[in-house]
């Protein structure tokens, strides 16, 4: 079983700075890894697939890195609407999807 | 595309939980239809999807009871998660699977619906 594990747990920044968030996974696996963000009370949105291509209609200050056990989401010059939970995720063994445990995001 | 969800919001232990989820605006066969539940204040976890025409899967930590079905002809996946505790409290949410690029994910995601086990 492939564990994600995201780091820092909590990030607290201001807005116009530069977030680096991190998700290292126990083995590798590729570039399989899609980015998501889910703000309160909201459900999760997909963000960044092959992790380092943005969804559509994805600010161009969010990007990725990354490949085998180590992936970055980055979010430069952030904006208010940018505070929030940032997972990664990946596909394990069929049938199981695996996340990693979040990082806030926070003024 | 949108998912619309729905279910009973408040059970007893013991009870089985059970939601559906509608889905419009783009096209049902094809994708890995899954449910995704966050306990209150976790993170996300994985319980299982169907394939049309395909058996459903499971997660293994659920699989003794769990129960996920789709009715093409109504676009609808159901969820019935049996015998309920307090752990099972948690916003369940569908969502579509479909891999991108090389990348399975979830691209679409219904508005969550929160079951409470409670006695």
């Amino acid at each position: 079983e492939i564990v994600l594990t995201q780091s820092p747990a909590t990030l607290s920044l201001s807005p116009g700075e530069t977030a680096t968030l991190s998700c290292r996974a126990s083995q590798s696996v590729g570039t399989s890894v899609a980015w998501y963000q889910q703000r309160p009370g909201q459900a999760p949105r997909f963000l960044m697939y092959d992790a380092v291509k943005r969804a559509a209609d994805m600010p161009a200050r969010f990007s990725g890195s990354g490949s085998g056990t180590d992936f970055t989401l980055t979010i430069s010059s952030l904006e208010p609407e940018d505070f929030a939970v940032y997972y990664c995720q990946h596909r394990d063994s069929w049938p199981m999807f695996t996340f990693g445990q979040g990082t806030k995001l926070e003024v | 595309v949108q998912l619309q969800q729905w279910g009973v919001g408040l059970l007893k232990p013991s009870e089985t939980l059970s939601l559906t989820c509608a889905v419009s605006g783009g096209p049902f066969s094809g994708f890995y239809w899954s449910w995704v539940r966050q306990s209150p204040g976790k993170g996300l976890e994985y319980i299982g999807g169907m394939l049309h025409g395909e058996s459903a899967t499971y997660n293994p930590s659920l699989k003794s009871r769990l129960s996920i079905s789709i009715d093409t002809s109504k676009q609808h996946v159901s969820l019935r998660l049996s015998s309920v505790t307090a752990a099972d409290t948690a916003v369940y949410y569908c969502a579509r699977g479909v891999v991108v690029g090389g990348t399975y994910l979830f691209d679409y995601w219904g508005q969550g619906t929160l079951a409470t086990v409670s006695s």
